[in-house]
């Protein structure tokens, strides 16, 4: 089993609509979690770090849900500039800095 | 700041070269991380150095793989021989930690290299 797992995708929604993405972790260790996004042929960019408590950042929600494992990226208001590939980040054990990158998962706003 | 460098941007070479990829991380920067991405196995990380020196390399793939960090503003990741298989991009990072850095970790723009 991946240590951090992401469902590939495409997920190909509509200019304005709301998407949600999950991603799962096997260590119940890890410390530190983040979303990453990457356009094509691009490095990967931190889109946003994700919270015990959840949090917000214009349009994107980041949630973490550590008993289930899982953390979650929702996208009100889809424009056509959010197709990328989202990836998973998750901290390796406290005292390291390994980080461990989900395969991502692809996103197509269309007009 | 010129973020973090990386060269070269593309490498052509055929099996059994020795192929060498090089990085400038952010100055001030005192985490240096390399990764290799392919579509079946997504970002790896092979490498990461603090202050210069390699913490752990359990990522490197095989022996033919190599990295140095010479001083704080340049490494080195040296395949040799190089494998059709070692086809990728393969990215660098730097993060600064000492002093209350963030999480953040800055990639440059990567080495698309193919082995033919």
């Amino acid at each position: 089993r991946k240590e951090v797992e992401q469902d590939p995708g495409p997920f190909n929604v509509p200019e304005g609509a709301t998407v949600a993405f999950n991603c799962t972790y096997s260590n119940s260790a890890s410390q530190s979690f983040f979303w990453y996004r990457q356009d094509c042929r691009k490095e990967p960019k931190l889109l946003m770090s994700v919270y015990s408590s959840g949090n917000e950042d214009g349009r994107f929600t980041a949630q973490l849900n550590r008993a289930s494992q899982y953390i979650s990226l929702l996208i009100r208001d889809s424009k056509l500039s959010d197709s990328a590939t989202y990836l998973c980040v998750v901290s390796s054990l406290s005292g390291t800095y390994k980080y461990i990158f989900g395969t991502g998962t692809r996103l197509k706003v269309l007009a | 700041d010129a973020g973090v460098i990386q060269s070269p941007r593309h490498e052509v070479t055929e099996m059994g070269q020795e192929v060498t990829l090089r990085c400038k991380p952010i100055s001030g920067h005192d985490y240096l991380f390399w990764y290799r991405q392919t579509m079946m196995r997504g970002l790896e990380l092979l490498i990461y150095f603090n202050n210069n020196v390699p913490i752990d390399d359990s990522g490197m793939p095989e022996d033919r793989f190599s990295a140095k960090m010479p001083n704080a503003s340049f490494s080195t990741l040296k395949i040799q021989p190089s494998e059709p298989r070692d086809s990728a991009v393969y990215f660098c990072a730097s993060r600064r930690v000492a002093g209350g850095g963030t999480d953040t970790q800055y990639f440059g723009p990567g080495t698309r290299l193919t082995v033919l």
